[in-house]
């Protein structure tokens, strides 16, 4: 149980391009999903916190308009990098939280590479 | 600021070896600590852990809490390549959106 679902795996596109990252849970429902950016041989940053039909949370220094969440629905949020630039180039790893004493479950991770 | 250090950052031991990862914590208002093991791909859950002294198990995985000393320890036995990977650690201080802070990692690497 508790598997959570990200697409696409692998992003490959030009400056400029806005991408859009999925992040499903898919046999539970998730009351809160977590965006998190990670560099290599870095440990997950966040950079911000969603709740299902409310506006997102973000961490100090990320810029909300850059990275626009949306969290429809207790099982999809989704992750837009806007007019993407190389210095956004990353992996973006989602989680999903079931409940507050759960852990959290996390995605397969998406690696963007921006050229 | 809550803060996670994990160590060691990095270990290398031969199959067969026992180890032992650490983790200390300084944060606000505790709810829980949780071990994840990462390897190419994102982190995988191993244990969360939420009152002291009460070790958890999986196979070759156990691992227990301090809440007085305030840091946890991940001991892998009978090491198998497998095993190679980032273990973090990471906790839950509270709040109403459990998010979590995590640790920097230890890269373990099991060699035959």
């Amino acid at each position: 149980g508790a598997v959570v679902s990200q697409h696409p795996s692998w992003v490959i596109c030009k400056s400029g391009t806005s991408v859009k990252i999925e992040c499903r849970s898919l046999d539970f429902q998730a009351t809160t999903m977590f965006w998190y950016r990670q560099f290599p041989k870095q440990s997950l940053m966040l950079m911000a916190t969603s709740n299902e039909g409310s506006k997102a949370t973000y961490e100090q220094g990320v810029e909300k308009d850059k990275f626009l969440i949306n969290h429809a629905s207790l099982t999809l949020s989704t992750l837009t990098v806007t007019s993407a630039h190389p210095e956004d180039s990353s992996f973006y790893i989602c989680s999903a939280l079931a409940g507050g004493n759960q852990p959290q479950h996390f995605g397969d991770g998406t690696r963007l590479s921006i050229l | 600021e809550d803060k996670v250090v994990q160590s060691p950052l990095s270990l290398v031991v031969h199959e067969g070896d026992t180890v032992t990862l650490n983790c200390s914590y300084e944060v606000t208002n505790f709810r829980s600590l949780l071990w994840y093991k990462q390897e190419k791909k994102a982190p995988t859950f191993l244990f969360m852990l939420t009152s002291s002294g009460i070790e958890k198990k999986s196979g070759r995985l156990s691992s227990i809490l301090d809440k007085k000393e305030l840091f946890s320890i991940l001991n892998i036995t009978a090491t198998q390549t497998g095993d190679s990977a980032v273990y973090l650690c990471a906790v839950n201080s509270g709040g109403s959106n459990y998010k979590l802070t995590f640790g920097k990692g230890t890269l373990l690497t099991v060699n035959p």
